[in-house]
């Protein structure tokens, strides 16, 4: 089946520093890709849907100049949280479809976590 | 983004009972997908659903799309131990592509 890979799966980082997620789609093409974040028992949120070779779209309430996104190839996109806070630490989830599947297959997460 | 309340909040049962787990939303969706969430892991699809109406099967899990497209059930028979986890309800709006998910279900299956 598909395949999406998360990377790190975990991170610990200062106080206003700037911290990069990888989300690759390993054995299919993926045009778009979705972001979410998931706070402790709570549901995942959706933040962006990322865009191939165009600008992510975000959902409302969310920074799309804190929240980076970078989707340059039709396999990896990419989440950037700029000037992290300790409110950024998370769950950071990415999700792609492939076309031979149904649904969406999920990356493992990123565990995000700013001291 | 839109609200997909799913009930019940959690679930504590004996194994072997079995288990209904519902989501509803004020919109209506072309989509309803269920997935299982273990602790520090990303979700895994169980089902998908396409069609108002549409029951389908993987093993012991059992979920419908309501005719209505505003509701879709998830139902487990013979509950084991390895049930354990979070399901969540995902639906998908006909306007866009973008996925969105229910509060989530926290079911633990006593021995």
């Amino acid at each position: 089946g598909a395949v999406v890979s998360q990377h790190p799966s975990r991170v610990i980082c200062k106080s206003g520093t700037s911290v990069k997620i990888e989300c690759r789609s390993l054995d299919f093409q993926a045009t778009t890709m979705f972001w979410y974040r998931q706070f402790p028992k709570q549901s995942l949120m959706l933040m962006a849907t990322s865009n191939e070779g165009s600008k992510a779209t975000y959902e409302q309430g969310v920074e799309k100049d804190k929240f980076l996104i970078n989707h340059a190839s039709l396999t990896l996109s990419t989440l950037t949280v700029t000037s992290a806070h300790p409110e950024d630490s998370s769950f950071y989830i990415c999700s792609a479809r492939a076309q031979q599947d149904y649904g969406y297959t999920f990356g493992s997460g990123t565990r995000l976590t700013v001291v | 983004g839109q609200q997909l309340n799913q009930s019940p909040q959690s679930m504590f049962i004996q194994e072997g009972e079995d288990v209904s787990m519902n989501c509803t939303s004020s919109s209506i969706f072309n989509t309803w997908l269920w997935y299982k969430q273990d602790p520090g892991e990303g979700p895994v699809l169980l089902i998908a659903l396409y069609k108002a109406g549409e029951l389908t099967s993987n093993g012991r899990l059992t979920a419908q799309f309501g005719i209505t497209r505003k509701d879709s059930f998830l139902n487990i028979s013979a509950s084991i131990p390895s049930d354990v986890g979070i399901y969540f309800c995902a639906g998908q709006l006909s306007t866009g592509n973008q996925f969105y998910f229910g509060t989530g279900t926290s079911l633990t299956v006593i021995p």
